[in-house]
């Protein structure tokens, strides 16, 4: 299994410019997140999506978008970046077993780095 | 609202030495934790996790105490090794089945 994958590792815009970072997981897990890190501060969430077909606000959405596209897939469009955006986004999946509380534990992705210059 | 920290930003052992690695929470709502490891480049990775109706879960050479009377999670490596290298993040789930707060990192530096 490849666990969680994300595409690309690493990318350059200029402000602006959109773009859609994808996240795959194999783990047939139901939900999946997107989160940031900025130096000095812990994850943020900023998307999540507990099952297919649904998706909530984290604590930092403004300036992106998400799709659940299937039960794998998990995009992150950014559709007018700005220099605020730049970052490392770390996509991640979990169970959700509503009873088995020790299938809580989030696996995350390598990370895509984002400049917005 | 709620709040994830650590006591230190940067923390050096030798190796072989004992690491404890601290951090403190502030919603008291919060029933489960989990500490990850991050290196360099990396993504966060799980290394052990406890419930709010322990105090105390062992691991490969990583013991996890919970405080709840202050609050205060901490994460204790034995023997440490060059490998342990990295950022640790301790993250909460205050009342969210799937949404976690993270705290903002120790980074653990083992002196060969």
């Amino acid at each position: 299994n490849a666990g969680v994958t994300q595409t690309p590792k690493f990318q350059v815009l200029k402000t602006g410019q959109s773009m859609t970072l994808q996240c795959a997981q194999d783990m047939n897990h139901n939900s999946m997140y997107w989160y940031r890190q900025d130096p000095g501060m812990g994850l943020r969430l900023i998307y999540y999506s507990a099952s297919e077909g649904t998706t909530d606000k984290g604590e930092v959405p403004n300036g992106y978008n998400v799709s659940r596209l299937n039960k794998r897939e998990f995009s992150l469009r950014l559709e007018s970046a700005a220099p605020s955006q730049t970052s490392v986004y770390f996509c991640a999946s979990s169970e959700e077993t509503s009873g088995s509380p020790s299938q809580e534990t989030q696996y995350f992705g390598p990370g895509t780095r984002l400049l917005v210059l | 609202g709620e709040s994830v920290g650590l006591h230190l930003p940067t923390l050096s052992v030798q190796e072989g030495d004992n690491s404890i690695i601290n951090c403190a929470y502030s919603n008291s709502a919060s029933d489960y934790f989990i500490w990850y490891k991050q290196e360099s480049g990396k993504g966060p990775q799980f290394i052990i996790d406890i419930r709010s109706n322990m105090d105390k879960r062992q691991g490969q050479r990583v013991t996890v105490l919970l405080n709840k009377t202050v609050k205060h999670l901490s994460l204790q490596i034995a023997a440490t090794q060059p490998g342990d290298s990295a950022v640790y993040f301790c993250a909460e789930n205050p009342y969210n089945f799937n949404k976690f707060y993270f705290g903002s990192g120790t980074k653990l530096n083992v002196k060969p």
